[in-house]
């Protein structure tokens, strides 16, 4: 069965550094990925997606995620944490017929 | 535009009650979904529908009844609800693979 597997629940960063937000899938085949981003009392919010062209996808709001065949992993990088970023980050893979696996969420805190 | 509406924003309603959340886009998204999500997990599937038929059904309660009017507009009938069912109710359609939410409706059952 396919996986999604987000490593930290909670992640602090101060405002001006990076920030990384790990992610792990399990797939037999090439995925499609996804990051989405919830911020409180909000739906979810697409940030990228990576569907096998380019292994470095851009999204919005500054961030950015690299496919890593090798290490079946899709990690959430940002070079600089701002204020507005503090939310709860969603890593999918995409399994067929409609259906998305979840990681269980990360929960980025920015300090001042 | 890549907009899911979701009405009401806010629902609280008894046990007895029977209500309906509705969903919206105008994409042109064949695919509709309806998700469950409690806090501080990611959401669950419940529904989806392609081409306005049913296509999967989470094994879900049927106290929850999804409707398709038209390729825009998807309903959750609900009625008999349990507290256990206070939520937030998560909207999406889709472009191939990808996945587009609403803002959700949160209801509270009391």
């Amino acid at each position: 069965a396919q996986s999604v597997t987000q490593l930290g629940s909670h992640v602090s960063v101060s405002e001006g550094a990076l920030v990384l937000l790990r992610c792990n899938y399990s797939s037999s085949v090439p995925p499609y990925l996804f990051w989405y981003v919830q911020y409180p009392n909000q739906g979810l919010q697409l940030l990228l997606k990576y569907t096998s062209a380019a292994t470095l996808v851009k999204g919005i709001n500054g961030f950015e995620a690299e496919f890593k065949k090798s290490e079946t992993s899709f990690h959430l990088t940002k070079p600089s944490a701002h204020m507005s970023d503090a939310a709860e980050y969603f890593c999918a893979v995409s399994v067929g017929g409609g259906k998305l696996i979840f990681g269980q969420g990360t929960e980025l805190s920015v300090k001042p | 535009d890549t907009e899911v509406t979701q009405t009401p924003k806010h629902l609280v309603m008894g046990m007895t009650n029977k209500k309906s959340l509705k969903c919206e886009q105008h994409m042109g998204h064949r695919a509709m979904y309806w998700y469950k999500q409690k806090a501080k997990k990611p959401p669950e599937l419940m529904f989806v529908y392609s081409y306005e038929k049913l296509s999967i059904n989470e094994s879900v309660p049927s106290r929850f009844s999804p409707e398709c009017p038209n390729s825009s507009l998807l309903n959750l009938h609900l009625h008999a609800l349990q507290p256990e069912d206070s939520a937030l109710y998560l909207c999406a359609s889709s472009l191939q693979e990808t996945q587009y939410f609403g803002p959700g409706t949160r209801l509270l059952v009391l």
